[in-house]
């Protein structure tokens, strides 16, 4: 079964800072997706960036851009100029690509603090 | 999000009666979930739907049941509540079965069970 670590319960960041997230992943697929999203304390669940297995860019999306290391299985979220409403909790997920493949796997989460 | 309410937003209620959250969608998507959220544990799978009347599952289906009579709703039952079960309940949507740009999410029930 497919597994997902996010080895940073907390983080914090000062405003303005750039702040890295990390997150891999274990699976013996070689197509499939992986996504950050982002739940703030009003807990709506918000898709922030998606990846391709396949592709070997980095997505990117404002200030917001993955390093996605296929071979290390590996998948983190760089923040840069942090504000104050990126503080939530950040969770990386996976999906298998194709077929049936439907779930998401999740994992723990990472609560991201932004000092002012 | 547009789209996709939860109802209720909170809940408390006492061990061992029967609960039920709904989950209602405008976007006519084929596939729904149910989910959970608890500290230190991320978001589990409960149960999904990949249509009327056809559900199954997930890893933590223990004590759930789902039911899925029209496209647009998907009802998770907790038959008799346990205080494990305190949690967070997310449904959520995806408009195919393979989901590649994710799911769309509801804002969520807390339920508490005492």
């Amino acid at each position: 079964a497919q597994t997902v670590t996010q080895s940073q319960p907390e983080m914090s960041v000062q405003e303005a800072e750039t702040v890295t997230l990390s997150c891999t992943y274990d699976t013996s697929e070689s197509d499939y997706y992986l996504f950050w999203y982002k739940q703030p304390p009003s807990r709506q669940m918000i898709l922030v960036i998606r990846q391709e297995a396949y592709k070997q860019q980095n997505a990117t999306e404002n200030r917001f851009s993955v390093n996605f290391q296929k071979a290390a299985k590996s998948f983190s979220l760089k923040i840069s100029d942090s504000q104050l409403g990126d503080a939530a909790m950040y969770f990386c997920a996976y999906k298998r690509s194709g077929g049936s493949n439907y779930k998401l796997t999740f994992g723990k989460g990472t609560l991201l603090t932004v000092n002012p | 999000d547009a789209g996709i309410t939860q109802s209720p937003r909170h809940k408390v209620t006492e061990t061992g009666t029967p609960v039920t959250l709904r989950c209602h969608q405008t976007e006519n998507h084929r596939y729904m979930y149910w989910y959970r959220q608890d500290p230190g544990h991320g978001l589990r799978l409960i149960h999904y739907s990949y249509g009327v009347k056809d559900t199954d599952k997930g890893e933590v289906s223990d004590g759930y049941s789902v039911s899925r009579s029209k496209t647009e709703d998907f009802l998770l039952t907790l038959e008799s509540a346990t205080s494990s079960q305190t949690s967070v309940y997310f449904c959520a949507i995806s408009p195919g079965i393979t989901a590649n740009y994710g799911y769309t999410f509801g804002s969520g029930t807390r339920l508490t069970v005492v």
